[in-house]
Order: C-alpha cells, then structure tokens, then sequence
C-alpha cells in the first residue's frame, strides 16, 4: 500500500517569514496530494490540494508543488501569521475509492 | 448545512465493554470514511463506505464493525473495547472520487478512552 513521509515534525519560524514542509510518496499510482490543516480540538481542514497531471498550485499564501517523477509533494506558505500555527498534514490517494494516506505531520510554530 | 456531525464527543469506556460512534453528514455524500488519530502517527483509515449497504476494510480494521444502513449515515462499533483502541476518532464524507470534488470533509472527532 502507499506510505506517505512527512518532515520535519515541527517548524518553527519567525512571522512573516516563509514556511516549506515536505511529503515523499511510494505509489507511483496515487493521482491526488491534499494538505490538511489541524487545529487543536478540531477535525483536519483542507486548505490546498493537486492532482498529479499538474506541477504546482496557488492560492493567496499558500502553494503546493508536485514533482512526480521524485514522487514529492511540497508546501510552501509566505508571509506566515499568527493563525497559521497548527499541524499541517499531507496525504496521497491512488486511483481507488479508498481512503487517504496521511503524514505524521508537522507541529507548526509561529514566533512573534 | 451542518456538515459532518460525530456523537458523542468524549466517551470512556472500561475494558471489554462495547459501544457506536455515530456519523452523519448532510452533504448527500456518497462516500465515508473512519479514521483514528494517534499521536505522532497521523490518521489511519479504519473503514470506509462506497455508498449505502456497502463497507470496506481500511489500513486498521480489527476489533472495529461498521455499517451504512442510510446514505447520511456511518456506524463505529466496537463489540470489546481495548486500551490499544484509546485513540481520537474522526468521521470524513466526500463526493464521488474521480470527479472534480475531491475533497474529505472531516467531523470534529470523538476523543475516546478505553481503561
């Protein structure tokens, strides 16, 4: 089945400045990369996704790149703000009716 | 919409002893999920639901039943409650996969705790 990587486990960085965390998939079928964004006592809530016939999306300050051939996936947010700490998660499906595949994510700390 | 709705919210529960987490969406979804949430290891898909009167096994189905007896509708059972099964559980619901939707949208998870 596909296993999906996630680092780093945590991230801190100053605001207003950019945040980069990385996903490695194994199943060369899978065809759709979502990020999931998690805050504390709440369910996971997409906040960008890609399929696998596009390199790279964005919307405002958030943006996903996709390198299929490495079976890499990436999320970049800029100009990072106080609302955007929480643990992020990446995740994979194939072409299957299944469910996703998630990272172990990544705690995302944003100091004033 | 109210979205995806899980009960109950919190639970504990004494070794051996069974109960239902309950499900519902109002999106007219076909499919659902189950997922647990460990810390430090993602969530893992327990179950999962193609449409009504259809389940499926996921990564981490033992111990675990399900059942979409209605379209808005998926049923968590656990029939012996273990410490191992201590764990925040989370219900998602999408569109059909393959279309142009296909985000899960997740409920906001039963934390529950198994003595």
């Amino acid at each position: 089945g596909e296993n999906v990587e996630q680092h780093p486990s945590t991230l801190s960085v100053q605001e207003g400045d950019s945040a980069v965390i990385k996903c490695t998939y194994s199943d060369s079928a899978s065809n759709y990369f979502p990020w999931y964004k998690q805050e504390l006592g709440k369910g996971p809530q997409l906040i960008i996704d890609i399929r696998s016939n596009v390199g790279e999306k964005k919307d405002q300050r958030i943006a996903v790149t996709l390198n299929k051939t490495a079976k890499h996936f990436s999320l970049h947010i800029t100009e990072t703000q106080p609302e955007d700490s929480a643990v992020y998660f990446c995740a994979a499906r194939g072409g299957g009716a299944d469910g996703l595949t998630f990272g172990k994510g990544t705690h995302l700390i944003i100091q004033p | 919409n109210a979205g995806v709705t899980q009960t109950p919210k919190f639970r504990v529960l004494k070794t051996g002893q069974s109960m239902t987490l309950l499900c519902a969406q109002d999106m007219n979804h076909e499919y659902m999920y189950w997922y647990r949430q460990d810390p430090g290891m993602g969530l893992r898909l327990i179950h999962y639901s193609v449409g009504e009167g259809t389940t499926a096994k996921g990564e981490v189905p033992d111990g675990y039943n399900v059942s979409r007896l209605k379209k808005q509708n998926f049923l968590l059972g656990l029939e012996s409650a273990a410490p191992s099964q201590t764990s925040v559980y989370f219900c998602a619901s999408s569109y059909i996969v393959g279309g142009p939707y296909n985000e899960q949208f997740f409920g906001p998870g039963t934390r529950l705790t198994v003595l």
